[in-house]
């Protein structure tokens, strides 16, 4: 059983287009992330949901807008897509201490 | 989030020990050591954290010093599938849920 799944795994897409990714726990966890893995690897927070209520939201871009329908699911949809959005993005989930990330989505803007 | 120091890679043998330092000299005393680590291509993956005293799972020992200004993860016997860059986080505990900081992590390689 996948505990947070993300789809798609891979997305290409061109500039200017909007695209959607989508997360889900089966954890019953009460807090979801999305991070962003740039090409030089590093791992950034984005966003973080706790019982559908944004509770960290750092300084990323008004075009990316994440959405919490209910505590299983986080989505991220990304308008208007730049060159500079491609990277690897995972989805998370917590209850206290540790997070368990999903596989990851690699977004490529062309 | 203090910040974390260390090793950009280390190397071991396989059926070998793997120690990966961690130094966290401006640790709080409220703030836990968290070791995740990334495989290629995957999502971070939890390991084990620790407060004040020696913690142990099935995945890993943490050792961490008396002033708790630094740690050791240990990998008790280190196979090829442990090849990855392990990231020493140190954070608050918080009921909401709060973001891990990732810095550079270290690269272990193990070899056959």
């Amino acid at each position: 059983d996948t505990a947070v799944s993300q789809t798609p795994k891979y997305l290409v897409t061109q500039m200017g287009n909007d695209k959607s990714i989508k997360c889900e726990q089966n954890l019953g966890h009460d807090t979801m992330y999305w991070y962003k893995q740039d090409s030089k690897k590093f791992l950034k927070i984005m966003f973080s949901y706790n019982n559908k209520e944004l509770i960290i939201n750092e300084t990323v871009p008004n075009r990316f807008s994440p959405k919490s329908p209910d505590k299983a699911h986080l989505n991220l949809h990304i308008n208007s897509l730049e060159l500079g959005d491609s990277a690897v993005y995972f989805c998370a989930s917590s209850n206290q201490g540790e997070q368990y990330f999903g596989p990851g989505t690699r977004l490529t803007v062309t | 989030d203090a910040k974390t120091t260390q090793p950009t890679s280390m190397d071991c043998a396989e059926g070998r020990a793997a120690n990966l330092p961690c130094n966290h000299s401006t640790i709080s005393g409220n703030e836990y050591v968290y070791w995740y680590r990334q495989i290629h291509s995957q999502g971070p993956q939890y390991i084990i954290h620790g407060l004040k005293n020696n913690e142990t799972n099935e995945m890993a020992s943490l050792i961490i010093t008396e002033d708790r200004k630094s740690s050791t993860l240990i990998l008790p016997h280190a196979t090829l599938r442990d090849t990855a860059v392990y990231y020493c986080i140190v954070r608050v505990w918080e009921t909401s849920g709060s973001r891990l900081t990732f810095g550079e992590g270290t690269q272990l390689t193990v070899n056959p």
